[in-house]
This record gives structure tokens, sequence and C-alpha cells, in this order.
């Protein structure tokens, strides 16, 4: 079983629409948790952290929910501007910030 | 600020050859990282550093050597490539939290 797993989509929506990606991860002493954006053939940025008390971000919101161990991200209002892959991403580490293990990623293409 | 840079964009290698990636960072971060990213999977850590003079092994370390003589250099060094070595790498640095700033990437493919 892989440590993050998501639905690898496609997901194809008009503009406007609201979209929901989910998440799973296997270890539950994970400590933090984050959504990366990702353009086609460019390098992963973060999009938002992932507070165990949700988090929003304009039209984007977070939630986690540890006891089932899976992280999720809305998009309202989605613009053509939001085509690209979300790479969930999950810190399992308490010591060591530099192990990040990715999900494959979720592709979302907005279409007019 | 110049960010995480990388080079080459891209390398076409014969099985067999060494090369080495080049990262430079210009945002003074502690930690840096190599990863690669294949179809179908998540980006995976092949190795890692918390500063200069110490690196680590991430979760697929073999076949590649790191070293980290500078806060700001952090190269990946390919010992003798194969093709299951074909893949995108791109390094990334960090000051003291997870959130990590991306390099460009390398396209690396080996034939």
């Amino acid at each position: 079983r892989k440590e993050v797993e998501q639905d690898p989509g496609p997901f194809n929506v008009p503009e406007g629409a609201t979209v929901a990606f989910n998440c799973t991860y296997s270890n539950s002493a994970s400590q933090s948790f984050f959504w990366y954006r990702q353009d086609c053939r460019k390098e992963p940025k973060l999009l938002m952290s992932v507070y165990s008390s949700g988090n929003e971000d304009g039209r984007f919101t977070a939630q986690l929910n540890r006891a089932s161990q899976y992280i999720s991200l809305l998009i309202r209002d989605s613009k053509l501007s939001d085509s690209a892959t979300y790479l969930c991403v999950v810190n399992p580490s308490f010591y060591n910030n530099n192990d990040m293990r990715f999900g494959a990623g979720t592709r979302l293409t907005v279409k007019p | 600020n110049a960010g995480v840079t990388q080079t080459p964009k891209f390398q076409v290698l014969k099985t067999g050859q060494s090369m080495t990636l080049q990262c430079a960072q210009d945002m003074n971060h502690e930690y840096m990282s190599w990863y690669r990213q294949d179809p179908g999977m998540g980006l995976r850590l092949i190795h890692y550093s918390v500063g200069a003079g110490i690196t680590d092994q991430g979760e697929v370390p073999n076949g590649y050597n790191v070293s980290r003589s500078t806060t700001e250099d952090f190269p990946l060094r390919l010992l003798s490539a194969a093709p299951s070595q074909t893949s995108v790498y791109f390094c990334a640095s960090s000051r003291d939290g997870p959130e990590q700033y991306f390099g460009p990437g390398t396209r690396l493919t080996v034939t």
C-alpha cells in the first residue's frame, strides 16, 4: 500500500464549478500535511498547509481528518488557471523536516 | 533572489556513463533534498542534507551520491547510469520547516 494515495483523476470541470480532492495516508503518526500544485512540466509549489482545525485561503479549503487519516482540498468557483496537478504531501516524522512523502497527484482540468 | 537553480535542464546519457546534476540555492536554507518524479508515482526522496557537511539517504538512494560542501550547493552524482534512472529530478530547499522550494527540474534520459 502506498504511503500517500490520491485519486489520479483526471477531473474535468467547467469554470465556476466546485471540485474536491481526497488523499489518504497510511502512517497514523504523521505530523504535518500539505497541498502542493504542479503545473505541466514545472516544479511543485506549495499551495497551502493543512491544519487540524481546517484552513481556508480564498477559494481553497483544506481539511484534515486524523481519525480516518485523510486530507481533502476543496476548490470553489474554479478558474481556468486552476488547471494543474494537485499533490498531497505528508511529513511522517516529527524530527526530520526533509522526510516528505508525496502522493502521485490528482490532475484537474478546468474548461471554459 | 534566483531561488533554487538546477543544471542542466535536459540530459541524455548512455548506460554506464556518470554525470553530476547541479543544484544551488541563494536563500541560505539549511535543508536541501533531491527527488525523482516518475509517471504515476509521487516524488521520491533520493538524498537529503540538513546542513553543510551532513547528508543522509532518502527512500531511493541506490545509484546516487551526494555531497554538501557549502550551504548553497548540493550536487547529485549518478555513478553508472541505468535506464531505470530515466526520470525528472528535482532539487528542493527549505529553511526550518517542511515548506520546500523546488528547482525547475532536470529531465534525464538514459538509453
